[in-house]
């Protein structure tokens, strides 16, 4: 157990449907990154918290996902209008942020299978 | 650009055997590099890091190795056993920002 907790653990939901998924990083940890991950890859960079600011999204985050951390602590990741292309694992990492050694710890991640 | 492979996709190794797993990296600013171990079901653990001031780094039974100028990292596991079984990737960072990964190796330990 990395100290990173991931809610819900697994979540299946309709085409269309909603859904917004948990985490509670390490606690003394400033930084909060989201990553996804499809099967036989390795995870790929969503965003990333500095505190409660957001400070870079990639572009794999279209317009209908949205994150928060609104007081630096948990966060949040929510899929708007989901499609079958968005199943996948989502990943939660939190970690100091120290420049040239970025260590980042992971959660259990949450499956989310879109049908 | 942006992009950090391995060599091999598996590994079948003895239980008891060494294992070395391979990964090679295209950014030659990245500063920081971290093998993780994934089993299934669960998020990518921490193994083992090290810097790029750095060309060797031991942890316990692990060893990760730099080389810069050929931009290629291994990780070496010594006598490896059933519960090393597992996909290992390796990241990349430059600066205090995201993680690049690889896609992994799947680690097979024969009993």
């Amino acid at each position: 157990d990395t100290g990173v907790s991931q809610d819900p653990r697994h979540k299946i939901t309709k085409r269309g449907q909603n859904v917004t998924f948990r985490c509670d990083p390490i606690s003394e940890h400033n930084r909060l990154y989201w990553y996804r991950q499809t099967l036989g890859q390795g995870p790929e960079f969503l965003t990333y918290f500095q505190n409660e600011a957001q400070l870079e999204k990639s572009r794999l985050l279209s317009d209908r996902f949205s994150a928060e951390r609104p007081k630096g602590s948990f966060s949040t990741l929510e899929i708007q209008r989901t499609e079958q292309g968005d199943s996948a694992m989502y990943l939660c990492a939190s970690g100091p942020g120290v420049a040239a050694k970025n260590i980042q710890y992971f959660g259990a991640g949450t499956r989310l299978s879109v049908l | 650009g942006e992009s950090v492979g391995l060599h091999l996709p598996t590994l079948s190794v003895q239980e008891g055997d060494n294992s070395i797993i391979n990964c090679a990296y295209s950014n030659s600013a990245s500063d920081y590099f971290i093998w993780y171990k994934q089993e299934s079901g669960k998020g990518p653990q921490f193994i083992i890091d090290i810097r790029s001031n750095m060309d060797k780094r031991q942890g316990q039974r692990v060893t990760v190795l730099l080389n810069k100028t050929v931009k290629h990292l291994s990780l070496q596991i010594a006598a490896t056993q059933p519960g090393d079984s597992a996909v290992y990737f390796c990241a990349e960072n430059q600066g205090a920002q995201k993680l690049v990964f690889g896609q992994g190796t799947r680690l097979t330990i024969n009993p």
